[in-house]
């Protein structure tokens, strides 16, 4: 069944470094990919997404591109501040089908 | 801006027990979403429901669960007879379509404690 597979954490950057989270997927069909960011104390809130290969979702800074040929969608971002400190999800969602979570990677900006 | 609410943040109950979680979802969505997540695990689908009847549900949503929505606002979880191992922050969501390229938004999570 389709899965997706994200690094473990806890990330810890110093403010202003380059962040890159690791996310690849399995799905038969051709799913949709999303990052969902939780901050501490609140829900789940939709980062970016994308639908389609070759797609790149950005938000806030942070860019993620659909790759298809290495069924990834890496997490990025130039320059991290302390108020991106919280806990990314990579999921995904066939057509149909609920959204399918990875496990979440914490990630932790020191000023 | 509109939001999922959900209540209470944080349930404390004796195995055994009945519990029912509560959600509001955004007022013009049709699509509700039960979700988990056991502590230190990745985020589990439960159950979907659309147009007042399931539409999807995981193998983790057994019998001792069920949804309802009782009026034109709330969407409940019930777990009728709970388990220490159901213990977990639960989140409901909801979204204007289908999940396919859409997006959902989900409340702030019920923190449930079975002991």
């Amino acid at each position: 069944g389709d899965s997706v597979t994200q690094m473990e954490g806890p990330v810890t950057l110093s403010e202003e470094a380059f962040l890159t989270i690791n996310c690849t997927y399995t799905a038969t069909g051709y799913p949709s990919l999303f990052w969902y960011v939780q901050y501490p104390g609140e829900g789940l809130q939709l980062l970016l997404k994308a639908t389609k290969a070759d797609d790149k979702g950005s938000n806030k800074g942070f860019e993620a591109t659909y790759r298809k040929e290495t069924t990834s969608f890496h997490l990025e971002k130039g320059s991290v501040q302390v108020s991106d400190s919280a806990v990314y999800f990579c999921a995904l969602s066939d057509p149909g089908y609920a959204l399918n979570f990875g496990k979440g990677t914490s990630l932790l900006v020191t000023p | 801006e509109p939001e999922v609410t959900q209540t209470p943040s944080h349930q404390v109950t004796q195995m055994g027990q009945e519990v029912i979680l509560r959600c509001v979802p955004i007022s013009n969505h049709l699509y509700f979403y039960w979700y988990r997540q056991i502590l230190g695990q990745k985020v589990e689908f439960l159950v979907s429901f659309y147009n007042n009847e399931i539409s999807e549900k995981s193998e983790i949503f057994d019998d001792q669960f069920s949804v309802e929505r009782p009026d034109g606002s709330n969407f409940t979880l019930k777990i009728r007879s709970t388990k220490l191992e159901d213990s977990a922050m639960y989140f409901c969501a909801s979204s204007e379509r289908g999940l396919w390229g859409t997006e959902a938004f989900f409340g702030q999570g019920t923190r449930l404690t079975v002991v």
